[in-house]
């Protein structure tokens, strides 16, 4: 069974550029989780999908970021513009529901603004 | 709000010993879910151990295993006959049942364990 897919795995833009993430989540999970982890420290949530339904979305800083799952399948997460203090390590996790299922995790994108 | 606290940011363990990982959270939940996930260099995330927190037994997890303290709000990972393979992020995190985050894990900010030869 294939995992969480993410791309790029890497990626280093000027400030102020927009930026783009994809993940491919595991067949048949239907939430979808998309985590920011800064250097040193644990995950955190910025948004959960249901299917198509963005469900929790109230970490997302609305006024940069932006995500949408087409289709209850794949999803993406945009920042433009992008800041210096973006530079983290962007996760993308699915489950075939909540609570006790258990939350499988992509490798993640690096993303690094200069 | 929910909280989880890492109180050891680095560990180190000699090959085949035994090291304990703690953690401690702060929440008014009675019923919740406890985990903890290992993040080795390559980044990939990965499910260690949950617990249940209405169930009084301790998980176990071949050499994993959890001292669950639900009074104390602790939860601490034992890694017996530890492998270098389980050099690592160990993060705590914590999961609420009820409310408009159900479901979401908080994590704590890790503990980096390394494992000696």
């Amino acid at each position: 069974e294939a995992g969480v897919v993410q791309s790029p795995r890497y990626k280093i833009i000027e400030k102020k550029q927009p930026v783009a993430f994809w993940c491919n989540p595991i067949s048949g999970h239907n939430t979808l989780y998309w985590y920011l982890q800064n250097l040193g420290q644990g995950p955190e949530l910025l948004i959960r999908y249901e299917n198509e339904e963005a469900v929790d979305d109230s970490q997302l800083p609305k006024d940069r970021f932006s995500a949408e799952r087409l289709k209850g399948v794949d999803s993406t997460l945009k920042i433009q513009p992008a800041e210096l203090g973006d530079s983290a390590v962007y996760l993308c996790a699915s489950s075939l529901g909540l609570r006790l299922n258990e939350q499988f995790f992509g490798p993640g994108t690096r993303l690094t603004v200069l | 709000a929910q909280t989880v606290t890492q109180s050891q940011p680095e560990m180190s363990v000699q090959e085949a010993e035994t090291v304990t990982l703690s953690c401690t959270y702060d929440t008014s939940e009675s019923n919740y879910y406890l985990f903890w996930y290992k993040q080795p260099p390559s980044r990939q995330m990965i499910l260690v151990i949950r617990q249940e927190a209405y169930k009084q037994q301790n998980a176990t997890e071949n050499r994993f295993s959890v001292n669950f303290q639900k009074a104390a709000k602790s939860f601490s990972l034992k890694i017996s006959d530890s492998q270098l393979g389980d050099t690592a992020m160990y993060f705590c995190a914590f999961m609420k049942l009820r409310g408009g985050s159900q479901g979401n894990l908080i994590f704590g900010k890790g503990t980096k364990l390394s494992v000696k030869p």
